[in-house]
């Protein structure tokens, strides 16, 4: 079955640098992977998502990449806000006919520090 | 958040209590699902409806029984829960069950 490493599981960064948080899968036949950002008593948002014939996505500050050859994608914050401060999930969904559950990463707390 | 409503948002329960929870969705999606959210844990799928059909029941005890009486509509029914019960429970929809997923704010339950 499909198994998502995510790390770190905390990061705490000064406000206007950058952050990455990194997952691996195990399943190669993974095809999509989107990430959510769970703010304080609210449940996950999509924030972005990337499917596996793209190497990488860009959305303002945010950017996810791919590479599929090592299993692993990133999520990459520029330019971070005070407002950045949440939990975030990678997860990926296996293609398979008969897969249609998404395997979540344990989450990454970001601190943006103003 | 509107596109996907949970009610209600804190229930406190006892252990040999019956209540419900209630999600409903917006989006004119097909698909729904249940997921409990623990401390230090990943997010763990309960169930899936596609069609108002349960497609997956992923070995989740019977004190919880789901219920879909259409496509925006999907219910949570609990009874002689255990303090080990008490989580976040999520509600998300997808238009079908291989795309984007959408989550409600939740649910905070206190098993007691």
């Amino acid at each position: 079955g499909e198994n998502v490493e995510q790390h770190p599981s905390t990061l705490s960064v000064q406000e206007g640098d950058s952050a990455v948080i990194k997952c691996t899968y195990s399943d190669s036949a993974s095809n999509y992977f989107p990430w959510y950002k769970q703010e304080l008593g609210k449940g996950p948002q999509l924030i972005i998502d990337i499917r596996s014939n793209v190497g990488e996505k860009k959305d303002q500050r945010i950017a996810v990449t791919l590479n599929k050859t090592a299993k692993h994608f990133s999520l990459h914050i520029t330019e971070t806000q005070p407002e950045d401060s949440a939990v975030y999930f990678c997860a990926a969904n296996p293609w398979m006919d008969s897969s249609y559950k998404l395997i979540f990463g344990s989450g990454t707390r970001l601190l943006v520090r103003p | 958040e509107t596109g996907v409503t949970q009610t209600p948002r804190h229930l406190v329960m006892g252990m040999t209590n019956k209540k419900s929870l209630k999600c409903e969705q917006h989006l004119g999606h097909n698909a729904m699902y249940w997921y409990k959210q623990s401390a230090k844990k990943p997010l763990e799928l309960m169930f899936v409806y596609s069609l108002e059909e349960r497609v997956e029941n992923n070995s989740v005890p019977s004190r919880f029984s789901p219920e879909c009486p259409n496509s925006s509509h999907l219910f949570l029914h609990l009874h002689t829960l255990q303090p080990e019960d008490s989580a976040l429970y999520l509600c998300a929809s997808s238009r079908s069950w291989q795309e984007t997923q959408y989550f409600g704010p939740g649910t905070r339950l206190l098993v007691l």
